[in-house]
């Protein structure tokens, strides 16, 4: 149980174009998902925290209207990066917090999508 | 404010000999840590965690890790380390001011040579 799932795994797209990358959870309702950005050989930078129904909380210095999320039911978040270019090529990853986990802040991953914008 | 340091940025050991990854942590209070692992282009996978107990924490594929509060330390081991093993590892710290949002470390990559 508990398992993530994001798509697409990888999207090549144009500078200018949006690009959007859906999270779902497959076994359980997850009401938190968290949106993460890695670079290369770097670590995992918190970009958002997905509330089911209501606004995304944003970290410091993300833009909001760049990235938008969007948690319109209990399985699936979404992240659409808006007028993309090339510097927002990058590793996004999803994650939710299963039930099981609700208590102690276990999170459970999805595979990560890559992004590149040419 | 909650952090984890990871000090090492890669690891080398050979297959068959015990692997050590370290992770410091600086907390306000009892602190939730976790270790995850990363193969590449892929997501993150839960190791294990300590949240109370026993300082001896075991989780998947034979993965043990030992919480010291003295030392503020919670360094992953293995006893016999395999090729298999070799991937990013990443420590980790529950951010208290968001309930369940992870901190985590820089991540320490863990060569293991035939």
């Amino acid at each position: 149980g508990a398992v993530v799932s994001q798509h697409p795994s990888r999207v090549i797209c144009k500078s200018g174009t949006s690009v959007k990358i859906e999270c779902r959870s497959l076994d359980f309702q997850a009401t938190t998902m968290f949106w993460y950005r890695q670079f290369p050989k770097q670590s995992l930078m918190l970009m958002a925290t997905s509330n089911e129904g209501s606004k995304a909380t944003y970290e410091q210095g993300v833009e909001k209207d760049k990235f938008l999320i969007n948690h319109a039911s209990l399985t699936l978040s979404t992240l659409t990066v808006t007028s993309a270019h090339p510097e927002d090529s990058s590793f996004y990853i999803c994650s939710a917090s299963a039930p099981r986990g609700a208590n102690t802040g276990e999170l459970f991953f999805g595979e990560g999508s890559r992004l590149t914008v040419l | 404010a909650q952090s984890v340091a990871q000090p090492e940025d890669q690891v080398n050991v050979a297959e068959g000999n015990p692997l050590t990854v370290k992770c410091t942590y600086s907390v306000s209070g009892n602190p939730y840590l976790f270790w995850y692992v990363q193969y590449p282009n892929r997501g993150l996978q839960f190791l294990l965690k300590y949240i109370t107990g026993d300082n001896l924490v075991k989780g998947s594929y034979g993965f043990e890790a030992e919480f010291n509060k003295s030392q503020t330390s919670f360094h992953l081991k293995k006893p016999s380390a395999l090729v298999s093993d070799s991937a990013l590892y990443f420590c980790a710290v529950r951010f208290l001011r968001g309930f369940q949002k992870l901190v985590f470390g820089t991540g320490t990559r863990l060569l293991v040579s035939p």
